[in-house]
């Protein structure tokens, strides 16, 4: 039973240009959401999270924007650059925060292109 | 801060043997996760302790796996009678509980093949 939904497994983007990655969830318990980044042979490394208590979230080029009716949120990311490219979990907890237990969606890999 | 580091980064075993592996988490972090990542999924929850006490184990954890963390400072997660399908990427984090709660800071994970 996959909780937590990352439908897109890869995604190509200009440089300069916006990438917006999805995620769906279902268990309507949670009540913390993050996105990771990581890349190859390094675990991964915390972008930015979001309290169910908000709808949107920015941290300079990353903005997170909740849903929570359709259970959904995305991750903006403008503008795009070539370090950008990795693979980006989204991941959910319930109860406790960022501290809690996370539970991952299967990644997209997002490349941006020159 | 040196961040969380694991310890083998890779290990290959034989069907059948016992494999452990150690994490040792940021300093003054009381609280140590462990996940396993297998190839085209996210990483998945098996265990986490505060301090040394073990609050939570995952329904993926059988019988032949076991972590502690005796001193609340490192922890290790053994394997026993390793099986093909335990090949995967073991990932630790930590953070802190208590009047802040801080995001989880992952370590570079130990890779295991088991043949």
């Amino acid at each position: 039973d996959q909780q937590v939904k990352q439908n897109s497994p890869s995604l190509s983007v200009q440089e300069g240009r916006i990438s917006i990655l999805n995620c769906d969830y279902t268990n309507s318990m949670f009540d913390y959401f993050l996105w990771y980044k990581k890349y190859p042979a390094e675990g991964p490394t915390f972008l930015i999270s979001i309290s169910s208590i908000k709808d949107k979230n920015e941290d300079g080029r990353f903005t997170v924007f909740l849903n929570k009716s359709a259970k959904h949120l995305s991750l903006h990311i403008v503008p795009s650059q070539p370090g950008d490219s990795a693979v980006y979990f989204c991941a959910a907890s319930e109860g406790g925060g960022t501290a809690s237990k996370l539970t991952f969606g299967t990644g997209t890999r997002l490349q941006v292109t020159l | 801060d040196t961040g969380v580091s694991q310890d083998p980064r890779h290990k290959i075993t034989k069907r059948g043997q016992n494999v452990t592996f150690r994490c040792d988490p940021i300093s003054e972090h009381n609280r140590l996760y462990w996940y396993r990542q297998t190839l085209g999924q996210g990483p998945e929850f098996l265990t986490y302790f505060q301090n040394e006490a073990q609050l939570e184990k995952s329904r993926l954890l059988s019988d032949r796996f076991s972590a502690e963390r005796p001193k609340g400072s490192f922890s290790t997660l053994e394997i026993q009678r390793t099986e093909q399908g335990d090949s995967a990427m073991y990932l630790c984090a930590s953070s802190s509980w208590g009047r802040t709660q801080e995001t989880q800071y992952f370590g570079p994970g130990t890779r295991l093949l088991v043949l």
